[in-house]
């Protein structure tokens, strides 16, 4: 069974304008989350994360939030640039790591 | 960076041969990852290890095996590739950045299965 789930394959967002990923999990026992970046022809890059014990974290343009209750984590990016366009991974953690299929982000100049 | 090597990057090989990928990291982690990506699928474990000659199985093992004989080094054989191992593969090491952990992979390799 699925355990974490991206329902949305693709994502089109106009640049300036905010892009929002999100994630649905399964297990309320994952106590770590991350967001993964990916651009073509590379591997997957680390993001940024949130705890479980924290409904938010920002980094810049980017910003995690957490909905423990609803098992959903989002993704803000804020402004979104062409730079952005890239394939977004979920990621979360307990005894072992679990990966959500991924959403494709264009952001169009 | 994690000083992480994957080679080939590009593989093209028959049905029914054996195909090794190898991964190779610089800085002593003691947990790898294999890896394959697909599309609607995402990242799903293939197997990993968690120390020389300790391995075990992810998520979607059939018709892979691996061996790590030392730390550096972890290899991914197909033992008789078949259309279906067609995929991108990643490996990957486990970085403890507190309280949690977290993956750095490498670059990938495209492998086709003709």
């Amino acid at each position: 069974d699925q355990q974490v789930k991206q329902n949305s394959p693709s994502l089109s967002v106009q640049e300036g304008r905010i892009s929002i990923l999100n994630c649905d999990y399964t297990n309320s026992m994952f106590d770590y989350f991350l967001w993964y970046k990916k651009y073509p022809a590379e591997g997957p890059t680390f993001l940024i994360s949130i705890s479980s014990i924290k409904d938010k974290n920002e980094d810049g343009r980017f910003t995690v939030f957490l909905n423990k209750s609803a098992k959903h984590l989002s993704l803000h990016i804020v402004p979104s640039q062409p730079g952005d366009s890239a394939v977004y991974f979920c990621a979360v953690t307990g005894n072992q790591f679990y990966f959500g299929t991924g959403t494709s982000l264009t952001v169009i100049p | 960076d994690a000083g992480i090597t994957q080679s080939p990057r590009h593989k093209v090989t028959e049905t029914g041969t054996p195909v090794t990928l190898r991964c190779h990291q610089t800085e002593n982690h003691r947990y790898m990852y294999w890896y394959r990506q697909d599309p609607g699928h995402g990242l799903r474990l293939i197997h990993y290890s968690y120390g020389v000659k300790d391995t075990d199985k992810g998520e979607v093992s059939d018709g892979y095996s691996v061996s790590r004989s030392k730390t550096e080094d972890f290899l991914l054989t197909l033992e008789s590739a078949t259309s279906s191992q067609t995929s991108v593969y990643f490996c990957a090491i486990s970085v403890w950045w507190g309280p949690s952990y977290g993956y750095t992979f490498g670059s990938g390799t495209r492998l086709t299965v003709v």
